[in-house]
């Protein structure tokens, strides 16, 4: 089955500083990766989503980049601000988004 | 439009006894899922269903635990009968069964076997 390897595990960043997470998955037949923020006490929120056909999505300070050869994908946040303080998941799917498997998790800290 | 709706949102038990956790996914979703979320193990899907139908629940731990989807508004997550090893936070999410992929989480329980 899919394993979905994320690093780092923990991240500290000064505000405004950019951070990136990075994630690689198994199988290669995988097609949709989304990454959630998950803030404490709450369930995962989506953020941001890629899918196969294309290398780079952005969303204003967030951005998401596929390399499909590599089998790795990474998250990207410029311009950090203390409230994206939270743990972030990176996720793999092969069919249509159903069967997630997602990666172990990054604890992100913005410092003021 | 309400989110994924939970019940209870907390829960303590003790071993040996049955665990009912509730699911009303968003409204016109018909894909919903059951994971569960632990320090060890970190999110695992235990179970999806389609259109009210089970489709995988590979990720089942054991026949202690069952999922129903009688409507397409509710689900339950049974566990019977309960041992501390449950203790976890449990998410249900939805997601439009075509033409999305998106999955949204429901707030989550908390469920604590002592």
């Amino acid at each position: 089955g899919e394993n979905v390897e994320q690093h780092p595990s923990t991240l500290s960043v000064q505000e405004g500083d950019s951070a990136v997470i990075k994630c690689t998955y198994s199988d290669s037949a995988s097609n949709y990766f989304p990454w959630y923020k998950q803030e404490l006490g709450k369930g995962p929120q989506l953020i941001i989503d890629i899918r196969s056909n294309v290398g780079e999505k952005k969303d204003q300070r967030i951005a998401v980049t596929l390399n499909k050869t590599a089998k790795h994908f990474s998250l990207h946040i410029t311009e950090t601000q203390p409230e994206d303080s939270a743990v972030y998941f990176c996720a793999a799917s092969n069919n249509a988004g159903n069967m997630l498997t997602f990666g172990g998790g990054t604890r992100l800290m913005v410092k003021p | 439009d309400a989110g994924v709706i939970q019940s209870p949102r907390h829960e303590v038990t003790e071993m040996g006894q049955e665990v009912t956790l509730r699911c009303k996914p968003i409204s016109g979703h018909n894909s919903l899922f059951w994971y569960r979320q632990t320090m060890m193990r970190g999110l695992e899907l235990l179970i999806y269903f389609n259109n009210n139908v089970p489709i995988d629940d590979s990720g089942m731990p054991e026949d202690r635990f069952s999922a129903k989807m009688p409507n397409a508004s509710f689900s339950t997550l049974k566990i019977q009968p309960s041992e501390p090893r449950d203790s976890a936070v449990y998410f249900c999410a939805s997601k439009q069964a075509t033409n999305s992929y998106e999955q949204y989480f429901g707030p989550g329980t908390r469920l604590t076997v002592t």
